[in-house]
């Protein structure tokens, strides 16, 4: 079975500097899709980021990049110039491979809560 | 704005109400999922339906009855909860996948239930 390991349940950081949220997992498989969701306290989950396990070259998205060791089964989020509205809760999420019934299903990790301080 | 609209916000109900939670989309994804989530825990998957029909439940008590009557449509049916399915319901939807394709999801503002 498909885990996802959070290790940092709680980080902070002063604002326009750069944090690294971890993310682990663990799967069999070898073609598959990783996210990095934001939940603000508004608590709409917000996509931030995404990478195809089969490409080697990491996901950017403005201000946030991922560093995906796929040997390591890692997949750290990196956001620069963190802003205040950055401020949630970021899960990790594997998506797997199809299932027998025909359908994705997403595991998500436990969660980091970021606060950026001003 | 979302793309993916929860009706209603919040909800305050007696554990021998009957009451539903809605959820909608317009962007033509044909997987659309149920999510369960406590405070401070991530999603937890209930139910998923593609294509209009269910294709997983994850064990849930059949006290919470999912209903997908169209495309752009889940319902989620409630009946005798209890005070611990007190927690935020979120919808989530996605395109169903070709070959080569990554799937996200795209998430609504959840609904928060509180069972008295």
């Amino acid at each position: 079975a498909q885990t996802v390991t959070q290790s940092q349940p709680e980080m902070s950081v002063q604002e326009a500097e750069t944090v690294t949220l971890s993310c682990t997992y663990d799967t069999s498989e070898n073609n598959y899709y990783l996210f990095w969701y934001k939940q603000p306290p508004s608590r709409q989950m917000i996509l931030v980021i995404r990478q195809e396990a089969y490409k080697q070259q990491n996901a950017t998205e403005n201000r946030f990049s991922v560093n995906f060791q796929k040997a390591a089964k890692s997949f750290s989020l990196k956001i620069s110039d963190s802003q205040l509205g950055d401020t949630a809760m970021y899960f990790c999420a594997f998506m797997t491979d199809l299932t027998t019934s025909g359908t994705y299903k997403y595991i998500f990790g436990t969660g980091t809560r970021l606060k950026v301080l001003a | 704005d979302t793309e993916v609209t929860q009706t209603p916000k919040h909800l305050v109900m007696g554990m021998t109400n009957k009451k539903s939670l809605k959820c909608e989309q317009h962007m033509g994804h044909r997987a659309m999922y149920w999510y369960k989530q406590k405070a401070k825990k991530p999603p937890e998957l209930m139910f998923v339906y593609s294509y209009e029909k269910l294709s997983i439940n994850e064990s849930v008590p059949s006290r919470f009855s999912p209903e997908c009557p169209n495309s752009s449509l889940l319902n989620l049916h409630l009946h005798a909860l209890q005070p611990e399915d007190s927690a935020l319901y979120l919808c989530a939807s996605s395109l169903q996948p070709g070959p080569s394709s990554y799937q996200p999801q795209h998430f609504g503002d959840g609904t928060r239930l509180s069972i008295l």
